[in-house]
């Protein structure tokens, strides 16, 4: 029972390119969740979708952030224009549909590490 | 919106001893708290969560406690292990909200055998 999965684990862009991180969630679960950790930080709450629909976006960047989860395939949390300080841990949460007792827990994936040269 | 704070940041215990770590959260909604135990270069892994119609709970080493009215909530680690060693974060949520969770800032744990 495969649990959530990211790629790519590690990502170097410089200044200026995109980042693409993707998010597949455990099977079973329509709800993603990403979060931003810094450096000797906490996570900080970015995003929740459902599967072609954001949720709840209060944490995003209001520029050069987006995130979707579409009908197939995994989630995508893109960032353009990257800037040295995007550079961070991003992470990926799935939990079980609204109605199932354990709806309220949130399996966390390995992450990806964004540099920014 | 939601504050979480968490204390102490660093934590050191001899091995065999009992570490407790301890969260505040502002908002009386939340009503939904889970530990979570992040070791090196890995995502959060949830070791023990509680929920607001509860006032502790108990899963072999780990026990957390929640006092609704003050506020605050804290995980208990007895007869501690080296592989305890790591950093735990505490989470509060509000389940009608979209469950999005508001972390502490962590407590670096270290046992020392």
């Amino acid at each position: 029972n495969a649990g959530v999965m990211q790629n790519p684990r590690h990502l170097v862009r410089r200044r200026g390119q995109e980042a693409r991180l993707r998010c597949s969630p455990m099977k079973g679960h329509s709800h993603v969740y990403w979060y931003r950790q810094l450096p000797e930080e906490g996570l900080k709450f970015m995003v929740y979708l459902q599967k072609e629909n954001i949720i709840d976006e209060s944490g995003m960047p209001k520029e050069r952030f987006s995130a979707e989860f579409p009908k197939e395939g995994p989630s995508i949390l893109r960032i353009q224009q990257v800037v040295r300080g995007d550079s961070a841990a991003y992470f990926c949460a799935s939990s079980p549909p609204r109605g199932t007792v354990l709806h309220n827990e949130q399996f966390f994936g390995p992450g990806t590490r964004l540099t920014v040269l | 919106g939601e504050n979480v704070e968490q204390h102490p940041s660093t934590l050191s215990v001899q091995e065999g001893d009992s570490a407790v770590i301890k969260c505040t959260y502002s908002d009386s909604a939340s009503n939904y708290f889970p530990w979570y135990k992040q070791e090196l270069g890995k995502g959060p892994q949830l070791i023990i969560d509680i929920r607001s119609n509860v006032g502790e709970k108990k899963d072999q080493r780990i026990a957390v406690t929640l006092n609704k009215t003050a506020k605050h909530f804290s995980l208990h680690i007895t007869e501690t292990q080296p592989e305890d060693s790591a950093v735990y974060f505490c989470a509060a949520s509000i389940g009608a909200a979209g469950n999005k969770l508001t972390f502490g800032g962590g407590t670096r744990v270290l046992v020392k055998p």
